[in-house]
C-alpha cells in the first residue's frame, strides 16, 4: 500500500456540488498538506494541519474547507464547487522540520463542469 | 517571504544529451532546497534534497544538483538523459523552523529520440 493515498483519483463534478477528497498515510506523521497544482502555476497551499487540532489556512483557503478526523485522515471538501477549482489536488505529509520533505499522494484530478 | 522561480518552462532535449534545469531561490535564513519529479499520472517523487555541507548533492535516476548560496541557484542536472526522464521537475525550498515548503511553477521536461 502507498504511504499517502488519495481519494478518489478523478472525479468530475457539477457546479454547485459539494465534494470531499480524502486522504489517509501510513507514514505516522503529524502533519499534514492539502495543495492544488495548476499549469504554469506549481504548487499552492490550501490547507495544512499539524495535528488532529491544529489546522490553518494556507494561500489559497477561500471555497474550500477540511477536517483531521485523525493523526492518519485529512479531508479536504469544496462545499459548493466552481469551474476555477478544476484542478490536481495533493495531499503530503511531512515530519517536523521538513528537512526530509514530504511525502505525496499520488493526486485527485478534478474536474468542474 | 521565501520563494521558488524556475525560469525554464519547457526544456526539450534529446536522449543521451546532457539536462540542466535551473532554480533561484529566496530565502531569508539557510535553505532546505529540494527537487521533485512528476512524471505524467503520477504524484510528486523526491529526487534529492540539500541541508548543509557538500553543495553538490546526489540524487536517485542519476541526477545532481548543486547549491551555489551566492547566485541562490540550485540547479539540477543528468550527463545523460533517457525517455523515462520526460516529466515536470518541481524545485521547493524550506527551513528548520518553517511549517511548508514552497514550490517553484515546475519545468516540463521533454525527450525526443
Amino acid at each position: 500500500d502507498a504511504d499517502v493515498t488519495q481519494t478518489p483519483r478523478n472525479r468530475i463534478t457539477k457546479t454547485g456540488k459539494r465534494i470531499m477528497l480524502e486522504c489517509s498515510q501510513t507514514k505516522g506523521h503529524d502533519r499534514m498538506y492539502w495543495y492544488r497544482q495548476d499549469p504554469g502555476l506549481g504548487l499552492r497551499l490550501i490547507y495544512y494541519s499539524f495535528d488532529v487540532k491544529d489546522i490553518n489556512k494556507g494561500e489559497i483557503s477561500d471555497g474550500y474547507s477540511v477536517s483531521r478526523q485523525a493523526q492518519a485522515k485529512f479531508s479536504l471538501s469544496l462545499e459548493s464547487a466552481i469551474p476555477n477549482q478544476t484542478a490536481l489536488y495533493f495531499c503530503a505529509t511531512s515530519d517536523f522540520p521538513v528537512d526530509y520533505g514530504y511525502t505525496f499522494g499520488s493526486g485527485t484530478r478534478l474536474t468542474v463542469v | 517571504a521565501q520563494s521558488v522561480t524556475q525560469p525554464d518552462i519547457h526544456i526539450t532535449v534529446s536522449e543521451g544529451a546532457s539536462l540542466e534545469l535551473r532554480c533561484n531561490y529566496s530565502y531569508g535564513a539557510t535553505p532546505y532546497l529540494f527537487w521533485y519529479v512528476q512524471s505524467p499520472g503520477q504524484g510528486l517523487q523526491l529526487l534529492l534534497k540539500y541541508f548543509s555541507g557538500d553543495t553538490l548533492v546526489q540524487g536517485i535516476k542519476g541526477f545532481e544538483a548543486e547549491f551555489k548560496r551566492s547566485q541562490s541557484s540550485f540547479n539540477l542536472r543528468k550527463p545523460s538523459v533517457h525517455w523515462s526522464d520526460a516529466a515536470e521537475y518541481f524545485c521547493a525550498v524550506g527551513g528548520s523552523n518553517d511549517y511548508k515548503l514552497s514550490f517553484g511553477a515546475g519545468t516540463t521536461v521533454t525527450v525526443r529520440a
